[in-house]
């Protein structure tokens, strides 16, 4: 069976400020990870998916997440945050090779003060 | 190109009754999954369903159904509502090609209360 734990419940942090969500999963078979973002009252939105290959992922709206094996974590960053960004974040795994199955972490609150 | 539709945007129901909600796939998508995501927490996978066929079911009870139709679109249904099924019911849909590593595509989600 396949987990994931988001480590911050809530992420406060200043406009233009650096910010690092963070999630751990925990699998015993290869998985493919994945990061959303969910805005108010939508559904969710995917930033960026590690498959495999390099382990710096890039996606959307300037947000990158490192795979580390050994640490079993997918920690997502942001070098510069903007208000919009505030939002709840999802980490996510899905066993490779599987069907449709993604499980997600209880998710980060990330709030942007001016 | 119109991403993945849900109906209705919100319901109110009483324990005991049942419920219908629906997901129209982005075009071209064959693969459809639904999650329920309580109040302050992620979402949790309920089905999927791939060419009209269950490919997978997560931990949810009999209660719980669903079926695809040849025009891909689904339905999740939920009898005998409880006060514990309140919650946000996102459909996500995907080619179905690849299945695991394929980016899934989120509707805005069905909001059910059950009073």
């Amino acid at each position: 069976a396949q987990s994931v734990t988001q480590l911050d419940s809530q992420v406060p942090v200043f406009e233009e400020a650096p910010v690092e969500l963070r999630c751990n999963y925990s699998s015993s078979v290869s998985v493919y990870l994945f990061w959303y973002v969910q805005y108010p009252n939508q559904g969710l939105q995917l930033l960026l998916k590690y498959l495999s290959g390099s382990t710096l992922v890039k996606g959307i709206n300037g947000f990158e997440a490192e795979f580390n094996k050994s640490q079993t974590s997918f920690h997502l960053r942001k070098p510069s945050v903007h208000i919009s960004d505030t939002a709840e974040y999802f980490c996510a795994v899905i066993r490779s090779g599987g069907y449709n199955k993604l499980i997600f972490g209880a998710g980060t609150r990330l709030a942007v003060h001016p | 190109d119109a991403g993945v539709t849900q109906s209705p945007t919100h319901l109110i129901k009483t324990r005991g009754q049942h419920v219908t909600l629906r997901c129209s796939p982005i075009s071209g998508h064959k693969s459809v999954s639904w999650y329920q995501q309580v109040l302050g927490q992620g979402p949790q996978f309920i089905f999927q369903y791939y060419e009209k066929e269950e490919r997978g079911r997560g931990n949810f009870p009999d209660r719980f159904s669903a079926r695809q139709f040849p025009n891909y679109s689904s339905e999740l249904n939920v009898n005998a509502l409880l006060l514990g099924d309140s919650a946000l019911y996102l459909c996500a849909s995907s080619h179905g090609t690849s299945t695991a590593q394929e980016t899934q595509y989120f509707g805005p989600g069905t909001r059910l209360l059950v009073l």
